[in-house]
């Protein structure tokens, strides 16, 4: 079975380029979550999306930072202009709700993970 | 609010020691908490989970035990082999499909 699939894994650019990271959910599953994970802060929340309607984007760390989900199988989170300080690991994960309710499960499926890097 | 620490640094063992890594939560209610499992160059996969007080959940020889009294969900195995070296994140669930996670302990087992 395919899992959460994330690309690019590693990208590499300068400041003040743009920069898109995709994932593809795992099918079926209904909310989706984007993650930054840092040493110096871990592993961060930035927004997930339910049935593809942004739900929290209260971790998005400031305007440069957008996400969209426009269908079920496709998202991007999307870095305009990038510094230095985006500097992460982006994870992308999935989970299985039932309808319009949220599956108290707690089960994330995440992908392998964007490595970025600004320089 | 609802928060998860976990024991500072790294922690390195030789071969069939005895693993533990201490989790404590803060929240409001009774939260089900999970331990999660970031090999290298992947991204993190459920390892185990506890729903209620006094459950204890185990996969492949790990075990965790829901405390209510001590808030604690410490994470052990009897005897670690190398290919348990990974990071380790221990996280709690606090409704609308949010988890909170610890910030995670390295695991290096050395043969």
């Amino acid at each position: 079975d395919a899992g959460v699939i994330q690309s690019p894994r590693h990208e590499v650019t300068e400041m003040g380029q743009e920069v898109t990271l995709r994932c593809k959910p795992i099918s079926g599953h209904n909310s989706l979550f984007w993650y930054r994970q840092t040493m110096m802060r871990g592993l961060e929340l930035l927004i997930y999306f339910n049935n593809n309607v942004p739900i929290d984007d209260s971790g998005m760390p400031e305007d440069r930072f957008s996400a969209k989900m426009p269908n079920a199988s496709f998202s991007t989170l999307k870095i305009q202009p990038s510094e230095p300080r985006d500097s992460a690991v982006y994870f992308c994960a999935s989970s299985l709700g039932s309808g319009g309710v949220i599956l108290n499960t707690g089960e994330l499926f995440f992908g392998e993970g964007s490595r970025l890097t600004v320089l | 609010g609802n928060s998860v620490t976990q024991m500072e640094g790294p922690v390195t063992l030789s071969e069939e020691a005895f693993l533990t890594i201490n989790c404590t939560y803060t929240a409001t209610g009774y939260p089900s908490l999970f331990w999660y499992v970031q090999y290298p160059g992947e991204g993190l996969q459920l390892l185990l989970k506890a729903t209620k007080a006094d459950d204890k959940g185990s996969n492949k020889g790990f075990e965790a035990t829901y405390r209510k009294e001590t808030t604690s969900f410490h994470l052990e195995k009897g005897s670690v082999q190398v290919s348990d070296s990974a990071v380790y994140f221990c996280a709690l669930y606090y409704g609308n499909n949010r988890l909170a996670f610890g910030k995670g302990n390295q695991v290096v087992v050395i043969p």
